[in-house]
């Protein structure tokens, strides 16, 4: 069963820290994966875009990762700023078709002064 | 370039009602997908319109349609609504493939009493 599992469900952290989001997906077979930044009530913003063959990718403070083997991912925030606070979902793409988009629950980040 | 919009914002309708979403892509994208989102369920794939064709369905009730007209903008309709229809609507358009990536509009809350 295709599936996007992410963690932690929620994270609190202290404005200028760094915070890692982690994505585990079980799709197959894999197109892509993206993260994307959901503020509330607005709806979500591609932050990166990773295939099979790239193993990272920078966005400004954003850096994700892929790891196509253990089919893992994972976020990194840099120097974290109020505007962080957001929640981040993993999305995983198992074809051309938008039925096989996959989406992960959501890391759900708030960042404190 | 415009983005994504969404109408209405927000909507309360009661139970045995329809109500009628609306989409406006970006210029020049053909391809709309709907998505229902909850607290509970994360993001769901409803379903995907290219060239006013219905490319892809998520597994939702009959209740749930939409169509695309030639200008590209989308209309969702839900019939007979249920408490549990009460969630965020969200609307992305893409140019075409797999490959380009979704824009999402801010979405339509709906709220069933």
């Amino acid at each position: 069963k295709n599936q996007v599992e992410q963690s932690p469900q929620s994270l609190i952290i202290l404005e200028g820290k760094n915070c890692t989001l982690q994505c585990n997906y079980t799709v197959s077979p894999f197109s892509n994966l993206r993260w994307y930044k959901q503020d509330t009530g607005r709806g979500p913003v591609s932050l990166t875009i990773m295939t099979f063959s790239e193993n990272t990718k920078s966005n400004g403070r954003y850096t994700a990762t892929l790891d196509a083997d253990t089919k893992q991912s994972s976020l990194h925030i840099t120097a974290s700023q109020l505007s962080d606070s957001a929640s981040y979902i993993c999305v995983v793409s198992a074809s051309s078709s938008a039925s096989k988009i996959i989406f992960g629950s959501g890391t759900r980040l708030s960042i404190r002064p | 370039k415009a983005g994504v919009t969404q109408t209405p914002r927000y909507l309360i309708k009661t139970r045995g009602q329809q109500v009628t979403l609306s989409c406006s892509p970006i210029s020049g994208h053909r391809s709309v997908s709907w998505y229902q989102q909850t607290p509970g369920q994360g993001l769901q794939f409803l379903f995907e319109y290219f060239s006013e064709t219905q490319r892809n369905k998520g597994n939702f009730p009959g209740r749930f349609s939409g169509r695309q007209f030639s200008n590209s903008r989308s209309e969702m309709n839900v019939s007979t609504l249920e408490l549990g229809d009460s969630a965020l609507y969200l609307c992305a358009s893409r140019y075409a493939g797999d490959g380009d990536t979704q824009y999402f509009g801010p979405g339509t809350r709906l709220t069933v009493l």
